[in-house]
């Protein structure tokens, strides 16, 4: 099974800056990996597929990167709707795809 | 424009059953392996995890071990619905079900799918 670990766990970033999330795999995924931001009481919604492709309607701002086992998302210019909890998944190990443990992203 | 819409859930005791429906809209369930469903969890204040998937046929349900044995996936192509049915559920069990359309591709037997959209999610409280 591979196990996926975001840091930090929490990150504290004034509206206006910039924000890194990191997630790590245990094995190799390729650059099958998605993001997903999370507000309380909502369902996930997708940013990011294979990696770095933004979904559809997700702002410029958001933007994923890296391949592998070393994954970044980065939030430029952070806005007030941003703050909220961000997963990763791998979906390279079929049927066992698994998210990382999520991010929480609050404001400084 | 792809909606899930979903129903169930409620409370039931340790060992109880229980159904959640996912009826989707701006696709349908149709007989071919272009569409694909899948069920994703959250305990309270915890993480994302998968729970199940079936091809569109039922030839082939792929099922996380925690849920294994214990939960089936149908569904009425007619009424374009997905169901979950949960049996001898524990308070392990306890979270907010989520249907998620799978996007990707399929190769060599393998599904590559991230999740968009996502139903709005339903709650399975077991508890006595």
């Amino acid at each position: 099974e591979k196990v996926m670990t975001q840091s930090p766990a929490t990150l504290s970033v004034s509206p206006g800056e910039r924000a890194t999330l990191s997630c790590r795999a245990s094995q190799n995924v390729n650059n099958n990996l998605a993001w997903y931001q999370q507000k309380p009481g909502q369902a996930p919604r997708l940013l990011i597929y294979g990696g770095s492709t933004r979904a559809t309607g997700i702002p410029v701002r958001f933007s994923g990167s890296g391949s592998g086992t070393e994954f970044t998302l980065t939030i430029t210019s952070l806005q007030s709707e941003d703050f909220a909890v961000y997963y990763c998944q791998q979906y390279n190990n079929w049927p066992l795809y698994s998210f990382g443990q999520g991010t929480k992203l609050e404001i400084k | 424009q792809v909606q899930l819409v979903q129903s169930g859930g409620g409370v039931v005791q340790p060992g109880g059953s229980l159904r959640v429906s996912c009826e989707v809209s701006g696709f349908t369930l149709t007989n071919n392996d272009l569409h694909w469903v899948h069920w994703v969890r959250q305990a309270p204040g915890k993480g994302l995890e998968w729970v199940a998937f079936a091809r569109y046929d039922g030839s082939n349900k792929y099922y996380a071990d925690s849920v294994k044995d214990r939960f089936a996936i149908s569904r009425d192509n007619s009424k374009n619905t997905l169901y979950l049915q949960m049996d001898v559920l524990t308070a392990e069990d306890t979270a907010v079900y989520y249907c998620a359309k799978g996007v990707g591709h399929y190769t060599g037997g393998d599904y590559y799918n991230w999740f968009d959209p996502w139903g709005q999610g339903t709650l399975v409280t077991v508890s006595s």
